[in-house]
């Protein structure tokens, strides 16, 4: 059974870089899983940050960019600010129209 | 501008069915692939289901095959899901969620407001 693989938590303080990865339990994540980043804060509709890898969605903050690091896709976020502090949330398009989310990463800025 | 207005959604006995439904507006459904995703209580989102928009194939989560089927109106520009041999685990909140660009690379870029859906006797 194919797993999307997030860290659980993280904490960073107010400035510094975090860079959050979202693997597979078995395979390498490249482009052609076309993956997406998610913020979501209690209470609201996730918010998409990152599409395709490395696209920024509209409105978001360029301290927020994707890449693939190695064989994860990652969401880096340079100087971290205290409304960064939520849940991050991937997904990817396994083929054949499926898409797999991760099971997130809360993350901590204080 | 782009709306997903979303009804449906309740109480039902485990083994029953619900009906989801997301009228679109803004847009036409047959330009864009259509997903619904659910989020269960303190849990994170699971994609649900998918229509496409060019061709109306569908696809389904390992979960939910067999027992939810997707559907589209395009006379009404709504999506619906409806939901049959109910179970405790698919008791969640349910997003209609329009994909963002037509190549599939963009997951969403619009949520619906929810419906909750609770399966409990």
């Amino acid at each position: 059974q194919t797993v999307v693989t997030q860290e659980p938590s993280f904490s960073v303080s107010p400035g510094e870089t975090v860079t959050l990865t979202c693997g597979l339990n078995s395979g390498s994540v490249s482009y052609s899983f076309y993956a997406n980043w998610f913020q979501q804060t209690p209470g609201q509709t996730p918010r998409t940050l990152i599409y395709n890898t490395d696209t920024r969605s509209s409105g978001v903050p360029d301290r927020f960019s994707g890449s693939i690091l190695g064989n994860k896709a990652a969401l880096t976020i340079t100087g971290a600010q205290a409304d960064d502090d939520s849940d991050y949330y991937c997904v990817l398009h396994l083929g054949g129209g499926i898409w797999l989310f991760g099971g997130g990463t809360k993350l901590t800025v204080l | 501008e782009v709306q997903l207005l979303q009804s449906g959604g309740g109480l039902v006995q485990p083994g029953g069915s619900l009906r989801l439904s997301c009228a679109a507006s803004g847009f036409s459904i047959t330009s864009y692939t259509m997903n619904w995703v659910r989020q269960a209580p303190g849990k994170g989102p699971e994609w649900v289901s998918s229509i496409f928009g060019y061709a109306s194939s569908t696809h389904y989560a390992d979960s939910v095959k067999g027992r939810f089927t997707i559907s589209r109106d395009i006379s009404k520009n709504t999506v619906s899901l409806q939901m049959n041999r109910l179970r405790a685990g698919d008791t969640a909140v349910y997003y209609c969620v329009k994909r963002g660009s037509s190549d599939g690379s963009y997951f969403s870029d619009y949520w619906g407001q929810g419906n909750l859906v609770t399966v409990s006797s």
